[in-house]
């Protein structure tokens, strides 16, 4: 049980690259989402997949696309990178049902570290 | 507007000590969190409490939702607790996006 995995670790790239960043989860977890942290804040929620087949944004979306391509796998593309997108990204799942009142743990991957420069 | 403020932001201990971390919070809450960051970046959850106590070991939460926060009690301190401790919330309504605190840098000292 693997629980949250993330690929690449770390990933250099130049002004106006595309890259995609993978996740997996393998607890059966119906949310999924995708955070930012940039040197010495917390993280951002940029977007979050409540189940298989849907999308929503977060705080910061912009410059970022993601696609849920099954219940345990949710991907991020930047499609041109900026040096403002450079930063640590964390991926994380949880049981989320939508139901008040019951314990929904959001549990985090290892993280990929981006430079763009 | 919505917020999450964490206190101290810096905390220096010698091995041993005990200590207390704060956040505040600015409306009422679905869910609540306290991550550590260690030295490697890797989030570790601590608790999940968004109303009540809970302890695990050398570890304890309380929460006062009427209140607006939450407590972490560090005891007997050692050098692997050092890092960042992180506070997040989930605010009111049907959602379950976490809102991340700036954090608390631990050091603990031999």
């Amino acid at each position: 049980n693997a629980g949250v995995t993330q690929t690449p670790k770390f990933q250099v790239l130049k002004t106006g690259q595309s890259m995609t960043l993978q996740c997996a989860q393998d607890m059966n977890h119906n949310s999924m989402y995708w955070y930012r942290q940039d040197p010495g804040m917390g993280l951002r929620l940029i977007y979050y997949s409540a189940s298989e087949g849907t999308t929503d944004k977060g705080e910061v979306p912009n410059g970022y696309n993601v696609s849920r391509l099954n219940k345990r796998e949710f991907s991020l593309r930047l499609e041109s990178a900026a040096p403002s997108q450079t930063s640590v990204y964390f991926c994380a799942s949880s049981e989320w049902t939508g139901f008040a009142g019951k314990e929904e743990t959001q549990y985090f991957g290892p993280g990929t570290r981006l430079l763009v420069l | 507007g919505i917020q999450v403020e964490q206190s101290p932001p810096d905390l220096i201990l010698q091995e041993g000590a005990n200590s207390t971390l704060r956040c505040n919070f600015s409306d009422s809450v679905n869910n609540l969190q306290w991550f550590h960051q260690n030295p490697w970046g890797q989030l570790i959850n601590l608790f999940y409490i968004p109303s009540g106590t809970k302890q695990n070991g050398r570890l304890s939460a309380t929460t006062v939702a009427t209140e607006r926060y939450s407590l972490l009690y560090i005891s007997s301190s050692q050098t692997t607790d050092s890092g960042v401790y992180f506070c997040a919330v989930v605010f009111g309504g049907a959602t379950n996006k976490l809102i991340f605190g700036t954090g608390t840098l631990l050091a603990v000292q031999p």
